[in-house]
């Protein structure tokens, strides 16, 4: 797998506000994951991106992947205390699906 | 259908001492993963198994950490001797065949003092 870098480490928001974690490699992926991690809790799987410029959506959250598959967002719209958690996105190393590789994580924190 | 299981789910021990992590993944799942996690950082991969092979332990710390997967269902993680820098969350996961997600159990959170 290949390091990721997520932006930003930290994000706090009041409820309600819009938020975006950002992942960036260095070099081409071939597809991304996201997974949620609640405080104390373990990572669960979110959305995976396979195809260049795919766009998927999940109520209120958004995720992109990159024209160049060399980076991939999350969007939440009107964020909500349940939001709260860290936010993982993770090389998911190929079409044979081995070696999943996580980004440092974007810690959530959504203010009432 | 039930989950990832794993135990203890916390375990404190002295520098030096040994310690073993358990996990019986998701019935069916081939692949199983053992991950750390150390507190404000994302999981970082141990070992990978398919069926009853390793797949990938190239950052596995193998003087010290050691795992099995014999019949190629439950694994069991053993460090001996445990350091301070070892205190963190064992993640373990499954996945099935042909799939991408990952299912993760609760984690054994491990202190070494």
């Amino acid at each position: 797998g290949q390091q990721v870098m997520q932006i930003p480490q930290y994000q706090h928001v009041q409820e309600g506000e819009d938020f975006t974690t950002y992942c960036n490699s260095s070099t081409t992926l071939s597809n991304i994951q996201w997974y949620k991690q609640r405080p104390g809790g373990h990572p669960v799987f979110l959305i995976q991106l396979v195809k260049s410029g795919e766009v998927k959506k999940q109520k209120r959250l958004t995720f992109q992947f990159g024209e160049a598959k060399k980076n991939s967002s999350l969007h939440i719209t009107a964020t909500q205390t349940t939001d709260v958690g860290t936010y993982f996105c993770a090389d998911a190393g190929g079409t044979s699906y081995g070696k999943l590789t996580f980004g440092q994580g974007t810690i959530l924190t959504v203010h009432p | 259908e039930a989950g990832v299981a794993q135990s203890p789910r916390y375990k404190i021990i002295e520098k030096r001492q040994s310690v073993a992590f358990w996990c019986n993944p998701i019935s069916g799942h081939a692949t199983l993963y053992w991950y750390q996690q150390i507190l404000g950082q994302g999981p970082k991969l141990l070992i990978q198994f398919q069926n009853n092979g390793v797949v990938d332990d190239s950052q596995l710390p193998k003087d010290r950490f050691s795992a099995e997967r014999l019949k190629g269902v439950d694994s069991t993680l053993k460090i001996q001797p445990a350091k301070l820098e070892d205190s963190a969350v064992y993640l373990c996961a499954s996945r099935r065949s042909g799939t991408g997600e990952l299912f993760f159990g609760e984690g054994s959170r491990l202190t070494v003092l």
